[in-house]
């Protein structure tokens, strides 16, 4: 049963600290997303790739967020330096994406605490 | 992407039928609806999705209204591991669409 992986999965951290989350996609889809849960905002988009290239990241503060795709088994989302606003659950979602009705799968999500 | 309304939270006894209802009074004739739900502490999952027949699957049914306006997601024999947030979301069928916009869902709690 293929499926999303995540880690870490639960991260406390210091505020100005860097982060880094990985994410390895289901083996042949071609788009990997990259989302953020809080209470007060609900899930929202941070970025995807479509074969490993940068579609969107509108969704990504872009003073201290990145996003890339290495290779094609690895998804990574950067935050530095780390701010006690970023704490949140971080999604990673992939799927075989053709049209905008093709299916994403979840990972478990990291849940992120910065002090 | 038109909006959709739901209801914040609903509960429903175990071995009933769910109903969870969903709004989207704007749908445009190319906007299909879709839902998701997610369990405590997991990833958003797949349920099921429709365009204007009402569609069945193993998990639920969908039914969607003759004018698009409205639609029903039933989980027919509801159980405990059907406990979670279900969100109904309308997508549209084209390339480069591929954002997924949650709004805030139904938490729909099972009990025994």
């Amino acid at each position: 049963d293929a499926r999303v992986t995540q880690t870490p999965r639960h991260k406390v951290t210091e505020m100005g600290q860097e982060v880094t989350m990985r994410c390895q996609p289901i083996l042949g889809h071609n788009t990997v997303f990259w989302y953020r849960q809080t209470m007060m905002q609900g899930l929202e988009l941070l970025a995807y790739f479509r074969n490993r290239a940068p579609l969107d990241d509108s969704g990504m503060p872009k003073d201290r967020f990145s996003a890339e795709m290495p290779d094609a088994t690895l998804a990574t989302l950067k935050i530095q330096p780390s701010e006690p606003r970023d704490s949140a659950v971080y999604f990673c979602a992939s799927g075989q994406i053709v049209t905008g009705l093709d299916t994403q799968y979840f990972g478990p999500g990291t849940r992120l605490t910065v002090l | 992407d038109a909006k959709t309304t739901q209801p914040p939270s609903m509960d429903c006894a175990e071995g009933r039928a769910a109903n969870l209802p969903c709004n989207h009074s704007t749908i445009s004739g190319n906007e299909y609806v879709y839902w998701y739900r997610q369990i405590h502490s997991q990833g958003p999952q797949y349920i099921i999705h429709g365009l204007k027949n009402n569609e069945t699957n193993e998990m639920a049914s969908l039914i969607i209204t003759e004018d698009r306006k409205s639609s029903t997601l039933i989980l027919p024999h509801a159980t405990l591991r059907d406990t979670a947030v279900y969100y109904c979301i309308v997508r549209v069928d084209r390339q480069g669409a591929q954002k997924l916009v949650f709004g805030q869902g139904t938490r729909l709690t099972i009990n025994p």
